[in-house]
């Protein structure tokens, strides 16, 4: 499978405690977007990276969230000291930016339940 | 920002019959205009998009339509098959600024045999 892919596919944990979601996007593709989507929603714009740099945090991102994409391949999103409204699903997506009409393919996500 | 508002929230068809989906949006600048399948568990699936220079898109049995005036775009799905049942969103953004979509609530497509 060479699409989007996300790791944990679910990841169940106290409230507190630190998770870390990995996103490692299609080869080719320079632009990465972090998404969060709640059951019955369409998923919300958190974060997205050119290459390594972070070019934009939606004000859904609080402090507690941080995102990297320290070589411009994989991506990691961290949330600090969880609580239960940021049980969601994480979706990350890739593009290719080529200064046309970029297409995002999404990732299966991963599940976050905070307990 | 950017606000897209989407109908219906369900919406039951039978095999064979024909489904629309129809989206509005708020920002001007927006010019591109993608569709997702979602089916249960798995990864939003682009299907079809348009961008704003293009009134109308076809794709098989699937085509989008956009009123740019009327700031409206349509999913339209012909001869529909029960594995088309899923949800749909849709999407509205501005390429220029990072290409950030900003999703509707989406719709359950049911199709019964």
């Amino acid at each position: 499978d060479t699409g989007v892919s996300q790791n944990p596919r679910h990841k169940i944990t106290k409230r507190g405690q630190n998770v870390t979601f990995r996103c490692d996007p299609i080869s080719e593709h320079n632009r990465l977007y972090w998404y969060r989507q709640t059951l019955g929603q369409g998923p919300e714009f958190l974060t997205y990276f050119q290459n390594e740099a972070q070019l934009e945090k939606s004000r859904l991102l609080s402090d507690r969230f941080s995102a990297e994409r320290p070589k411009g391949s994989f991506s990691t999103l961290e949330i600090q000291r969880t609580e239960q409204g940021d049980s969601a699903m994480y979706l990350c997506a890739s593009s290719y930016d080529r200064g046309l009409v970029e297409k995002l393919f999404f990732g299966s996500g991963t599940q976050l339940s905070v307990l | 920002g950017e606000n897209v508002e989407q109908h219906p929230s369900t919406l039951s068809v039978q095999e064979g019959d024909s489904a629309v989906i129809k989206c509005t949006y708020s920002d001007s600048a927006s010019n591109y205009f993608p569709w997702y399948k979602q089916e249960l568990g798995k990864r939003p699936q682009l299907i079809i998009d348009i961008r704003s220079n293009v009134g109308e898109k076809k794709d098989q049995r699937i085509a989008v339509t956009l009123n740019k005036t009327a700031k409206h775009f349509s999913l339209h799905i012909t001869e529909t098959q029960p594995e088309d049942s899923a949800v749909y969103f849709c999407a509205a953004s501005f390429t220029g600024g990072g290409n950030k979509l900003t999703f509707g609530t989406g719709t359950q497509l049911k199709v019964e045999l």
